[in-house]
């Protein structure tokens, strides 16, 4: 079993729904949760970034952490063509250099 | 803007050969990495450097070794290139505070081994 598994989609939707983006993972110990988009034939660019529980909104994203049920969430509200990307769960130990990542989510939107 | 560059965005190679990747980042971090990213597997850590000289193995470091010689300067070596190597690769830099958590990534390599 990997340690964050994350359903890689494909994911297609209108242009305007709302998106909602999943990780579970195994290790309880894992504390800082981060979300990555990455563009075609580029490098990942960090999206989101949350400490332990809770929830953190920056414009039309939501991430949520639920460390009883160890699984996270990203919302993408009012979901925009640009958005068409390849979303990526990352997380880590305290103190630990090492990321593990998701398998990433393709996510289409459709003018 | 912080800037991770790498050598090179596509490279072709044959089995056998001695392949070096590049990887400059221009903030002045401490840590750096070194990523493969293959369908299906999400991304998977080779080797990290938290400081000049210095160097962590990853989840897959079996076939590569790194340098690091200058902090600014990370770099991947395949001493002998194998099929099963061909993939994208991934470098990235991060600062060296705790709770800082950015890892600023390249553009990537897209490696081929014929």
């Amino acid at each position: 079993q990997k340690e964050v598994e994350q359903d890689p989609g494909p994911l297609s939707v209108p242009e305007g729904a709302i998106v909602s983006l999943n990780c579970t993972y195994s290790n309880s110990a894992f504390q800082y949760f981060m979300w990555y988009r990455q563009y075609s034939r580029k490098g990942p660019e960090l999206l989101m970034y949350t400490y332990s529980s809770g929830n953190k909104e920056d414009g039309r994203f939501t991430a949520q952490v639920d460390k009883s049920s160890k699984y996270i969430s990203l919302f993408i509200r009012d979901s925009q063509p640009s958005d068409s990307a390849t979303y990526l769960c990352a997380m880590r130990l305290q103190g630990a250099q090492k990321l593990v990542f998701g398998q990433g989510t393709r996510l289409t939107i459709n003018p | 803007d912080v800037k991770v560059t790498q050598s090179s965005r596509y490279l072709v190679k044959r089995t056998g050969e001695k392949v070096f990747l590049e990887c400059v980042q221009d903030m002045d971090h401490e840590n750096m990495f070194w990523y493969r990213q293959d369908p299906g597997l999400g991304l998977r850590l080779i080797y990290f450097s938290y400081d000049v000289k210095m160097k962590e193995k990853g989840d897959i470091p079996e076939g590569y070794s790194v340098s690091r010689e200058k902090k600014e300067r990370f770099s991947l070596i395949l001493e002998s290139a194998s099929t099963n190597q061909t993939s994208m690769y991934l470098c990235a830099s991060r600062p060296g505070a705790e709770g800082t958590d950015t890892q600023y990534f390249g553009p990537g390599t897209r490696l081929t081994v014929l």
